[in-house]
């Protein structure tokens, strides 16, 4: 069976320091990834997502940045974090070929930018 | 993809029929319906898709008219734990499978 990981799942940082966020999927190959973040009391919004190693689209212009060094590793990175940074940060992965509304999440780090 | 309207929030109690509506007035023909289910610090679950009529799970219903621009989608017998935020999504999966949440409609069982 397929199983997704992130860590880690807590994390205080300070505002300025950088971020890397590590999210990996067992079990499949070729999936589609994603990063969602949600601020409190907010509904997620879709960061970053990859269809294949190397291939990022960026959906939201911010000081954030992803990547996919491997077929099932998705990193979330930033140079210096803002305030506004502070969130949970969720991983998904997806088969495509038309099933990729289907996804599954990871546990989450829920980050906060002190 | 179709924007979405559906309650802010609902209240139900335990051992009821719970029905939460979505709007998606622009629904274009190959988006299909889909609705997500997410408890307080954790990732959302899909729960159930659709295109037409009524599918069936393990865990929800989910009725389409035929014009298709509206969903309902049918809990059964609620119990405590379905207390979520329930989300409704429509678009077309295709490939690259961009996901736009909306607020969801808050559910709170009670005893």
């Amino acid at each position: 069976s397929q199983t997704i990981h992130q860590w880690p799942a807590t994390l205080v940082q300070p505002v300025g320091s950088p971020l890397s966020l590590e999210c990996t999927v067992e079990g499949t190959s070729n999936p589609n990834l994603y990063w969602y973040r949600q601020a409190a009391g907010r509904g997620l919004q879709l960061l970053f997502y990859s269809v294949g190693i190397g291939q990022i689209s960026s959906e939201v212009p911010q000081n954030l940045s992803a990547s996919r060094p491997q077929d099932r590793q998705f990193i979330l990175s930033s140079k210096k974090l803002l305030l506004s940074d502070s969130g949970f940060y969720l991983c998904a992965w997806t088969l495509g070929q038309g099933r990729a509304y289907e996804q599954y999440f990871g546990p989450g780090t829920r980050l906060t930018v002190t | 993809l179709a924007k979405t309207t559906q309650p802010i929030s609902m209240d139900s109690y335990e051992g009821q029929e719970v029905n939460i509506t979505c709007s998606h007035n622009n629904i274009a023909t190959n988006d299909y319906i889909t609705w997500y289910q997410q408890f307080p610090s954790q990732g959302p679950r899909f729960i159930i898709q659709g295109y037409k009529t009524k599918v069936t799970n393990e865990v929800a219903s989910l009725f389409i008219p035929a014009d298709r621009k509206s969903s309902t989608l049918s809990l059964p017998r609620v119990s405590l734990s379905d207390t979520a935020v329930y989300y409704c999504l429509v678009g077309y999966p295709g490939n690259t499978g961009k996901l736009i949440f909306g607020q969801g409609t808050t559910l709170q069982v009670k005893p």
